[in-house]
C-alpha cells in the first residue's frame, strides 16, 4: 500500500547516544515534515523539506538534523540524544500541501523514542 | 504569524451526549485550510475534513459536523450521540496558502482529549 513509512516504530536510547530515524514515502510526493508529539503540546514541526536535496528548520529544530538525499527519504538525526527528546515523532508527505486536487497530507504511524 | 488554539483539554462526557470541540486560528493569509485529526488510542493520525477559507458551508458526515466561522476565525467540530469509540484526541490544524509560506507546513493546535464514557 502507498503511503509513508517510518523506521523503527520503537527505540530506547541512552543519553549521548545517536541514531537516525527514516521516513519513506512513494507517493511522489516534494514535502515532507518531521514532527514531535509531546503531552499537552500537540505536534510541533522540527524540520523540513520542500523538494531533494533541501531542508529547513521548523519549530524546534535544536539537537536534531535532517537530510534528503533522496526524494523518496526524509532523515532525521540525533547527534547526542537527551532526555528532552523523549517524545513520538510523525512524517509526514505532501505533494504541494492543502490547496491541490492531490493535496493533503499523508501521515506515518510514529516512532516511539525514550532517551534514558 | 500561523496559530491554532484548542482551549479544552480534555472534555468527558456520557455516550449518546453531543458533544462540540472548539477550535480557534490566526492567519494573516486570506487563503488558508484548515483540518481535524482524529487521533485514537493506537496512536496514528486519522484524517477527518479539509476546509478552505472560501468554503464556509458547514460540513456534515454522518454523526461528525464542522462549523466554520471565518467572522470569528473558528472551525469548531461537533459530534452527535457520541460513542465510545469515539474516544480519543482531536487536533485541529491549519496550513497557509503559497504566497504567505511555500512550506505548505501544518500546524497544529495542542489537541483536545475526549473521553465518552459509557
Amino acid at each position: 500500500n502507498a503511503g509513508v513509512t517510518q523506521t523503527p516504530k520503537f527505540r530506547v536510547l541512552k543519553t549521548g547516544q545517536s541514531m537516525t530515524l527514516l521516513c519513506a514515502q512513494d507517493m511522489n510526493h516534494e514535502y515532507m515534515y518531521w514532527y514531535r508529539q509531546d503531552p499537552g503540546m500537540g505536534l510541533r514541526l522540527i524540520h523540513y523539506s520542500v523538494g531533494e536535496g533541501t531542508t529547513a528548520k521548523g519549530e524546534v529544530p535544536d539537537g536534531y538534523n535532517v537530510s534528503r538525499l533522496k526524494k523518496q527519504n526524509f532523515l532525521l538525526g540525533l547527534e547526542s540524544a537527551a532526555p528532552s527528546q523523549t517524545s513520538v515523532y510523525f512524517c509526514a508527505s505532501s505533494y504541494k500541501g492543502a490547496g491541490t486536487a492531490r493535496g493533503g497530507y499523508t501521515f506515518g504511524s510514529g516512532t516511539r523514542l525514550t532517551v534514558v | 504569524a500561523q496559530k491554532v488554539t484548542q482551549a479544552q483539554t480534555e472534555i468527558s462526557v456520557v455516550e449518546k451526549e453531543d458533544v462540540t470541540l472548539d477550535c480557534v486560528y490566526e492567519t494573516r493569509d486570506t487563503t488558508y485550510y484548515l483540518f481535524w485529526y482524529k487521533q485514537p488510542p493506537s496512536g496514528e493520525l486519522v484524517f477527518l475534513i479539509r476546509r478552505n477559507s472560501f468554503d464556509e458551508q458547514n460540513e456534515i458526515s454522518g454523526r461528525y459536523s464542522w462549523n466554520f466561522q471565518k467572522s470569528t476565525s473558528s472551525f469548531n467540530f461537533t459530534i452527535t450521540a457520541s460513542q465510545v469509540v469515539d474516544s480519543a484526541v482531536y487536533f485541529c490544524a491549519l496550513s497557509e496558502g503559497p504566497w504567505m509560506d511555500s512550506s505548505y507546513k501544518l500546524i497544529f493546535g495542542s489537541g483536545t482529549r475526549l473521553l465518552v464514557r459509557p
